[in-house]
Formats: structure tokens, sequence, C-alpha cells
């Protein structure tokens, strides 16, 4: 079974600066595909970021990037000039690589707040 | 954009009685999602449907848990006798094909307390 871990709960930035956030995870599987979700305040569930493990490239959203290390099992998202529209609960996901669709597993999520 | 939507958005019910809550893929989609999230706690998988049938369910997901499409839209998951501990937020997500790694989109939710 997959396990996924955010170790921080909650986090703040200052608008405009620069903020990571991390995850870890544990797997056997060598193809897989890593997200990170974003839920504001309204609970909807966006996408933010995907990354495919059999890509060595880092993925990049706008100014939503993530740090990808196979090794280490560790995949963090970096939020550069911060908005206050950014506040929100960030959850990573892990979905094993599979023929016929996969469920995600969810981390605890990271309270992120950006402050004016 | 295309986004799934999610039928009510909150429900208040007693103990014990039948729930289902509605969901509206998005229109080309073809596998289908539930998920939960107790208040405070992760989003956890409940079930998902392809091709007319559940195509994997979580230990969850049990006798009182059913899932439904009954026509070309609306996607129904049914509680058929609620319990305090099946207040949660439950999502209906949605995606392309039954691939793996397609992104899936999920709805705003339907916040169910039981009383």
């Amino acid at each position: 079974a997959q396990t996924v871990t955010q170790s921080q709960p909650e986090m703040s930035v200052q608008e405009a600066e620069t903020v990571t956030l991390s995850c870890t995870y544990d797997t056997s599987e060598n193809n897989y595909y890593l997200f990170w979700y974003k839920q504001p305040p309204s609970r909807q569930m966006i996408l933010v970021i995907r990354q495919e493990a059999y890509k060595q490239q880092n993925a990049t959203e706008n100014r939503f990037s993530v740090n990808f290390q196979k090794a280490a099992k560790s995949f963090s998202l970096k939020i550069s000039d911060s908005q206050l529209g950014d506040t929100a609960m960030y959850f990573c996901a892990f979905m094993k690589r599979e023929t016929s669709g996969s469920r995600l597993t969810f981390g605890e999520g990271t309270q992120l707040t950006v402050n004016p | 954009e295309p986004e799934v939507t999610q039928t009510p958005s909150h429900q208040v019910t007693q103990m014990g009685q039948e729930v289902i809550l509605r969901c509206v893929p998005i229109s080309n989609h073809l596998y289908f999602y539930w998920y939960r999230q107790i208040l405070g706690q992760k989003v956890e998988f409940l079930v998902s449907f392809y091709n007319n049938e559940i195509s994997e369910k979580s230990e969850i997901f049990d006798d009182q848990f059913s899932v439904e499409r009954p026509d070309g839209s609306n996607f129904t998951l049914k509680i058929r006798s609620t319990k305090l501990e099946d207040s949660a937020m439950y999502f209906c997500a949605s995606s392309v094909d039954s691939y793996s790694g397609n992104t899936i989109y999920f709805g705003e939710g339907s916040w169910l307390t039981v009383v």
C-alpha cells in the first residue's frame, strides 16, 4: 500500500514571497504519478500540478513548480510570488500507474495562509 | 471550462435515513469516482466506476453504500442507512478515460451532516 505524508500541518508566507510545501511518500512501485491539489475555503479540490515519475524534469505551472526527488521519495511544491488567493489547504497525492485507472492516495494536507 | 457538478451542496439527515448524493461528471469523461473527507481528516477514496460497473472500491465502501449511473449524465452515491460517522464532505470526480495518470477533476462536494 502507498502512503503519503505531509509533515507541515500549517504554513504562512507573506504576499509576493516564495514558500515550499513538503511531501514524502512511500511506495514499492516504480511507475506512478504525483499531484498537488488545492482546496480553498470553498472546499472544491483543484488540481495545481502533476508529475509523472518516469520524467526526470520537474513539472512547472506558472508560479507553481515541484522538486521531485524519486530516490528520496520526496515531492515538494514551490509557490513563487505568493498571492492572497493562494490561501488554501494543499494536498499531495499519489497514483499508481495502471492500465485501468487508479485511485488517488492523499496526504494529510498543509494549510497555507498568505498574509498581506 | 467543463466541470463536475454535485447536488445537494449541503444535506442534513436523520440517522438511519437513506441519502442519495448526485453528480454530473464532465460530459466526455468515462471514469467516475467518489471520495470523502471527514472534517479535519484526509481525503479518502471510496469507489471508482467504469463502463457501468464498479472498478475498484475501498474498505470504507461497505454494503450500506451503492453507486449507480441511472442515465447518460448522472452518477449517484446512495447511503442506505446513515450513521453519525458518515458525516463528511463527499466529492464526486471524473477522468477522461480509464488510463491512470489522467487528471481527475473534482466537484465542489456535498456536505452531509447526519444527526
